[in-house]
């Protein structure tokens, strides 16, 4: 299985903040990776699809880059209620897999 | 707008078989991937796997002794169960219908509320 690896596990920031979360793909992945924000005990949202695709309806302080095995989201500057955890996760090929998550906290 | 609803046993014992169902509201079936995902209580999110409105199936590997997803088209709903769980089962397990672009592009939602199934003797 394809490994993701995400960094930062953690990360403290303020509103107003820009902030960048990446992940690497343990291969080739072309740019089959979405991301995903998820809050306390809700389900995860689709951000971005295709690594830059931004879903409908989702703000554009949000953006996605990368493609092979690098990827990035960006938040241009941070609102109340972008804290929340950020996965990424692989859809090139099965099993999909995530990355182990970003818990973005409040400084 | 589609949503989806889920449902299920919440409290099982070891070796019992874990039942979820999910239902599909103001959609449709055909072109997309009918998918399960889970997380154990505090970590991260696994996929798990999908079925598609043909009844075609992909599992991840580690369960794929243990685990059926089906399809119910004339019920609106589709279905995970998990065979002889463990407490290594106990996660909030969710549903999703997964699209695909027209240049086959994958993107996940909208997400059912999610289920805690705890496996305790």
């Amino acid at each position: 299985a394809i490994q993701m690896t995400q960094s930062p596990s953690s990360l403290s920031a303020s509103v107003g903040d820009r902030v960048t979360i990446t992940c690497r793909a343990s291969q080739d992945i072309r740019n089959d990776l979405g991301w995903y924000q998820q809050k306390p005990g809700k389900a995860p949202k689709l951000l971005i699809f295709a690594a830059s695709s931004l879903q409908s309806g989702v703000p554009s302080r949000f953006s996605g880059s990368g493609s092979g095995t690098d990827f990035t989201l960006t938040i241009s500057s941070l609102q109340p209620e972008d804290f929340a955890s950020y996965y990424c996760l692989q859809d090139y090929n099965y099993p999909y897999t995530f990355g182990q998550g970003t818990k973005l906290e409040i400084k | 707008q589609v949503q989806l609803q889920q449902w299920g046993a919440g409290l099982l014992k070891p070796s019992e078989t874990l039942s979820l169902t999910c239902n599909v509201r103001g959609g449709f079936f055909s072109g997309y991937y009918w998918t399960w995902v889970r997380q154990p209580p505090g970590k991260g999110l696994e996929w798990i796997g999908e079925i598609n409105h043909s009844g075609s199936t992909n599992y991840i590997p580690s369960l794929k002794s243990r685990i059926t997803i089906s399809l119910d088209m004339s019920k609106n709903h589709f279905s995970l169960k998990l065979r002889s769980v463990t407490a290594a089962d106990t996660a909030v397990y969710y549903c999703a219908r997964g699209g695909v672009t027209g240049y086959g592009k994958i993107w996940f939602d909208p997400w059912g509320q999610g289920t805690l199934v705890t496996v305790s003797s």
